[in-house]
């Protein structure tokens, strides 16, 4: 166990609509990354927040945005979802912004219909 | 830009070594290892720093060569349980340069 924590665990929903996921992350931790998973392909990353603020943006679509709230936990929203939308989705979080080890959390498997 | 990783895929039994590399055409600050297990989050095996270091714990180690921009990992007398997909992300050295993960190498190990 990580100590990172997402949810939900599994989602499935139709094209057209929008889902939020969420991830807290471990205690101390101010850094969160979303990354994207497509089946069996590597991890993209998407977007790292530090201490509630924006760090880096990576390949992240014009539809999908996501905030670090002042608890530090984190929501990624994924709106006008396209079947290619489905992967899975972890979120990992670090000490600090940079140069530190990230720990993942479980993941939330997101299907498109 | 994503580091390059070779081999794609190797397959050993247990008890033989493999060394699994990774190399960015970016200046690097860091280069990090990851173990991920089939239906499992990605794992932290290690994090080396610009300086060119070496580190290793258990039969896993790695190098980093600042000046090539070249990681490499090393798995000793592997065992079944290091089966899985290895991932090296690199770090830039500007700061807010993207986090970036390697296409992945698939290890196997084999009885």
């Amino acid at each position: 166990d990580s100590g990172v924590t997402q949810t939900p665990k599994h989602l499935i929903t139709a094209t057209g609509q929008r889902v939020t996921l969420r991830c807290s992350p471990r205690s101390g931790d101010l850094s969160v990354y979303w990354y994207q998973q497509s089946l069996d392909q590597g991890l993209q990353f998407l977007i790292q927040y530090y201490n509630g603020e924006e760090r880096a943006k990576g390949n992240i679509l014009e539809r999908f945005s996501a905030q670090q709230f002042p608890d530090l936990h984190s929501e990624l929203n994924l709106s006008s979802l396209e079947l290619g939308d489905s992967a899975l989705y972890f979120c990992a979080s670090s000490r600090e912004g940079d140069h530190y080890e990230q720990y993942f959390g479980p993941g939330t498997r997101l299907t498109v219909t | 830009q994503q580091p390059v990783q070779s081999p794609q895929a190797v397959i050993l039994r247990e008890g033989e070594d493999a060394v699994i590399n990774c190399s960015s055409s970016k200046a690097l600050y860091s280069v990090h290892w990851y173990r991920q297990k089939h239906g499992e989050a990605p794992v932290f095996l290690m994090i080396l720093l610009k300086g060119g270091e070496q580190k290793g714990h258990d039969k896993i180690s790695a190098s980093f060569n600042e000046k090539k921009q070249q990681s490499s990992l090393y798995l000793t007398a592997s065992q079944l349980s290091y089966s899985g997909t290895y991932f090296c992300g690199t770090e830039g050295k500007n700061y807010g340069q993207n986090f970036v993960f390697g296409p992945g190498t698939r290890l196997s190990v084999l009885p």
